[in-house]
C-alpha cells in the first residue's frame, strides 16, 4: 500500500478535462510538504509535470496544472489530447518512521 | 542536464551488484541525488537518497541494512551497492537527480538500468 492514495485509473475523451487526486496524511501533504507529479509515457523514463504543488517546468504545456489542500492535492490536465495518455504520480516528503521520500501509486490514464 | 545509469544485469538470489549514474551538465556535488525503482508493471518506489556532500543518506525500510548509496563527486558518479538480493529486489532502477531543498522534486531522470533477481 503506497502512502499516497491516488485512483488506480481515469479516462477521458479528447478535449475534455480530467483530474487526478492524490491524498495523504498528517504526516506528508497534511504536513504542508510540496506535492510534485510525474508523468511517465510508455516504455519512458518519469519526468517531471509539476512541482511545489503548483509550478511547471520550463516546456510543459499549461493545460497540465496542479493544487494542494489540506491532506490531498490534485493534477487537472484540460483539453485532453491522445499524447497525453500516460501513468501519472505524485510525490511528496514524510516525515513519519514510515519513510521519507514517498510515491503515491501511480494512475493510468486513458484517453478515449 | 543528464544522468546515465549502467550496472544492471542477472543475478542469482543473494547475490551483489553496484549500479552506477554518471553525471553531467551540473555542479553535482551542490545536489542530493536519489535511486528510485519501478519493479515490472508496478509503480514508482523510492529506494535511497544521499546529500550533496555524501554525509547523509537514507534508506527505505525495504532495502535498510542490505543496500548502500554513495557518491564520488571528484567523479560525478552515484552508486548503489546492493546485496542479499532477493526477487522482491527485481525492477529497473533510475537515478534521479534532486533540487536545493531536501523535499524539492526529482528534476532529471536516467533511462534506468534493469536488475534481475533470478536463479
Amino acid at each position: 500500500q503506497s502512502v499516497l492514495t491516488q485512483p488506480p485509473s481515469v479516462s477521458g475523451a479528447p478535449g475534455q478535462r480530467v483530474t487526478i487526486s492524490c491524498t495523504g496524511s498528517s504526516s506528508n501533504i497534511g504536513a504542508g510538504y510540496d506535492v510534485h507529479w510525474y508523468q511517465q509515457l510508455p516504455g519512458t523514463a518519469p519526468k517531471l509535470l509539476i512541482y511545489g504543488s503548483s509550478h511547471r517546468p520550463s516546456g510543459v504545456p499549461d493545460r497540465f496544472s496542479g493544487s494542494r489542500s489540506g491532506t490531498s492535492a490534485s493534477l487537472a490536465i484540460t483539453g485532453l489530447q491522445a499524447e497525453d495518455e500516460a501513468d501519472y504520480y505524485c510525490q511528496s516528503y514524510d516525515s513519519s518512521l514510515s519513510g521519507y521520500w514517498v510515491f503515491g501509486g501511480g494512475t493510468k490514464l486513458t484517453v478515449l | 542536464v543528464q544522468v546515465v545509469e549502467s550496472g544492471g544485469d542477472l543475478v542469482q538470489p543473494g547475490g551483489s551488484l553496484r549500479l552506477s549514474c554518471a553525471a553531467s551538465g551540473f555542479i553535482f556535488m551542490n545536489y542530493a541525488m536519489t535511486w528510485v525503482r519501478q519493479a515490472p508493471g508496478k509503480g514508482l518506489e523510492w529506494v535511497s537518497t544521499i546529500s550533496g556532500s555524501g554525509l547523509s543518506t537514507y534508506y527505505a525500510d525495504s532495502v535498510k541494512g542490505r543496500f548502500t548509496i554513495s557518491r564520488d563527486n571528484s567523479k560525478n558518479t552515484l552508486y548503489l551497492q546492493m546485496n542479499s538480493l532477493g526477487a522482491e529486489d527485481t525492477a529497473l532502477y533510475y537515478c534521479a537527480k534532486g533540487t536545493i531543498v531536501t523535499t524539492g522534486p526529482f528534476d532529471c531522470w536516467g533511462q534506468g538500468t534493469l536488475v534481475t533477481v533470478s536463479s
